[in-house]
């Protein structure tokens, strides 16, 4: 069974870090396309970060120099390092696993986080 | 990047009613354009892709079609347990995704 678990979300103050993890099963992250994708509060969706099996990186504007994408093999985990965040960046993060790099066919649940003081 | 615009912003239909989603992107993306279903609390999931593919589990009710900058999702028959919120996201090869703002769809 497809399982993919999100955690590392909470509060933190503007300017601050946060790493998020998503914890796998069921398929290896190394194989497929992983990306991040946010939604905040009472909005819509918004893609954030994609890593290609490859290990070729991209990300939405709106984070670029900030957020750093990662995995780790070992562990079957995908990562997203979260710096000098603001408090537009508040959401809920899912990460989600993508055919090629098309659409996501596979959800976690999202961790939320916010950035306030 | 391109802009992916949905309407109708709400929807509110009777059980049983067929209902039609539009979507309208900025520049052709021929058929790379996925749908998504959300309902409250929880995670997107996914009910179409390639425009027309029905995802494997997905009820057959759901259709999409559509091709170059306007894509429609048709519930045939809309039942209670597809409200929810509705999102077209297009996955053209030379430009980051982009999703629609959603249409929430209700029973009335």
């Amino acid at each position: 069974e497809v399982q993919l678990v999100e955690s590392g979300g909470g509060l933190v103050q503007p300017g601050g870090s946060l790493r998020l993890s998503c914890a796998v099963s069921g398929f290896t992250v190394s194989s497929n396309f992983m990306s991040w994708v946010r939604q905040a509060p009472g909005k819509g969706l918004e893609w954030v970060s994609v890593l290609y099996r490859g290990g070729s990186t991209y990300y939405a504007d709106s984070v670029r120099g900030r957020f750093t994408i990662s995995r780790d093999n070992s562990k079957n985990t995908l990562y997203l390092q979260m710096n000098s965040l603001r408090v537009e960046d508040t959401a809920v993060y899912y990460c989600a696993r993508d055919h090629q790099t098309d659409y996501s066919d596979y959800w976690g649940q999202g961790t939320l986080v916010t950035v306030s003081s | 990047d391109i802009q992916m615009t949905q309407s109708p912003s709400t929807l509110s239909a009777s059980v049983g009613d067929r209902v039609t989603i539009t979507c309208r992107a900025g520049q052709n993306i021929n058929t790379w354009l996925a749908w998504y279903q959300q309902k409250p609390g929880k995670a997107p999931k996914l009910l179409i892709y390639q425009a027309s593919s029905l995802e494997g589990g997905a009820p057959s009710r759901f259709s999409g079609s559509g091709s170059g900058t306007e894509f429609t999702l048709t519930i045939s028959s809309l039942q209670p347990e597809d409200v929810a919120i509705y999102y077209c996201q297009q996955y053209n090869a030379n430009s980051p995704r982009s999703f629609g703002q959603g249409t929430k769809v209700e029973i009335k």
